[in-house]
């Protein structure tokens, strides 16, 4: 199994770009989850996934969508990169009782 | 706000020693995790405690949950070199939200 993957591992955007970070599991899990995580600090909550076809948003949504057509995938979408948004984000996924989540190994994106 | 803060914020120890992470929140929570975060990497689960666990332990980890103090602890036994990581502790909170939210994290630097 290739767990939770993640791409890509760098990315610099210019302000006002859109792009989206790609997150996959193979292991079947119906949760899947986006953080962010600026220096020094811990993981915010941006959106949730408790199964294909529903979303909900986390502590900081704005600015990011995201959509869950299958199990495996949870694509994060930044509608308009701001100089804010320069952190590491991480994907998780787990099981449905939410208990041991899955982390995938981050991206860094910076904005300019 | 986050749900979850952790005391100290940093904690520098020698090999051999104890360390002692706290960890406290603000809403009724469902489980309470405990997470590593080496740096630059993701994050790897280290324990779960219930609502109606009060300890719990795996190898030399020791985790306690008082709800009544909406307050948790994490005891890492004879600590070594490869201890040095970021801690974090996540909890589900009680409603039906499906929200998991990290703490600020424990920087814990272990001595040789």
């Amino acid at each position: 199994n290739a767990g939770v993957t993640q791409t890509p591992k760098f990315q610099v955007l210019k302000t006002g770009q859109s792009m989206t970070l790609q997150c996959a599991q193979d292991m079947n899990h119906e949760y899947m989850s986006w953080y962010r995580q600026d220096p020094g600090m811990g993981l915010r909550l941006i959106h949730y996934s408790v199964g294909a076809g529903i979303t909900d948003q986390g502590e900081v949504p704005n600015g990011y969508n995201v959509s869950r057509s299958t199990t495996e995938d949870f694509p994060l979408r930044l509608l308009s990169a701001a100089p804010s948004q320069t952190s590491v984000y991480f994907c998780a996924s787990g099981k449905a009782e939410i208990n041991e989540q899955f982390f995938g190994p981050g991206t860094r994106l910076t904005v300019l | 706000s986050q749900q979850g803060e952790e005391d100290p914020q940093a904690l520098s120890i020698q090999e051999g020693e104890n360390a002692t992470m706290n960890c406290s929140y603000k809403t009724s929570i469902n489980n309470l995790q405990w997470y590593r975060q080496n740096s630059g990497r993701g994050l790897v689960h280290l324990i779960l405690i219930r609502s109606n666990e009060r300890e719990k332990h795996s190898g030399r980890l020791r985790v306690t949950l008082d709800t009544s103090k909406k307050s948790s602890s994490l005891l890492i036994t004879a600590s070594r070199a490869a201890d040095t990581a970021s801690y974090f502790c996540a909890t589900l909170r009680m409603d039906s939200s499906y929200k998991l939210i990290f703490g600020s994290g424990t920087r814990l630097l272990v001595r040789p």
